[in-house]
């Protein structure tokens, strides 16, 4: 158990539609990456949150949004849902951003779009 | 090219036999190299984490780096059946955001 928890579990979604995923980093770190993960590859960065600024994004178009909160707490929100959005979704809490500090997942958040 | 390549697997290997998985990079500038688990239908779980030339040992696990040729290894000493699932290779970008990119993932299969 890395103390990072996300909600919900599992998700269905009908194309167009919008959701809202959650994360909460483990005690004491201050930074929420979030990551898609499709069926048989690796996760795909989608963005990062540092005290509550975006610090970095991937490859992933607009409709693709998030917040941190002051407990740095996440939110992933995407819009419009394509069946392409279907994917394991996940976030990770480390540190700090910078690259001595290690990231843990947590358990994910399954999303089907149909 | 792939900024993280790794072979999909699958790999099998006996029981109590040494396991190795490889991943190469194609940014020379990486300073942070990961490897996860993941069993299948969980998330991704750290196992090490490496920054320097050489080995890098932590009970059967041992990470092996090589940046010159750009290349990091796992090697998992006294296999067991609970080792089977999906290693992936993480390496940490230091031109923009502290991403992680991964590979595919190695599929490691480890037979009684």
């Amino acid at each position: 158990e890395t103390g990072v928890t996300q909600s919900p579990t599992h998700l269905i979604k009908t194309r167009g539609q919008q959701v809202t995923l959650r994360c909460s980093s483990q005690s004491g770190h201050n930074t929420v990456s979030w990551y898609q993960q499709a069926l048989g590859q690796g996760p795909q960065f989608i963005f990062q949150y540092y005290r509550e600024e975006e610090n970095g994004r991937g490859n992933f178009p607009p409709r693709f949004s998030g917040l941190q909160f002051p407990n740095y707490s996440s939110e992933l929100n995407v819009n419009a849902l394509e069946l392409d959005d279907s994917a394991l979704y996940l976030c990770a809490s480390s540190l700090g951003p910078l690259d001595l500090y290690e990231q843990y997942f947590g358990p994910g958040t399954r999303l089907t779009v149909t | 090219q792939k900024e993280v390549e790794q072979n999909s697997g699958p790999l099998s290997v006996p029981e109590g036999a040494i396991a190795s998985l490889n991943c190469t990079y194609s940014d020379r500038v990486s300073q942070s190299f990961f490897w996860y688990r993941q069993y299948s239908g969980k998330s991704p779980e750290l196992i090490m984490s490496i920054y320097s030339n050489g080995d890098k040992e932590d009970g059967r696990f041992t990470a092996q780096l090589n940046k010159a040729s750009q290349y990091v290894s796992l090697l998992i000493r006294d296999s067991q059946p609970s080792d089977s699932a999906t290693y992936l290779c993480a390496v940490r970008l230091i031109q923009g955001a502290q991403k992680l990119v991964f590979g595919q993932g190695t599929r490691l299969t480890i037979n009684p």
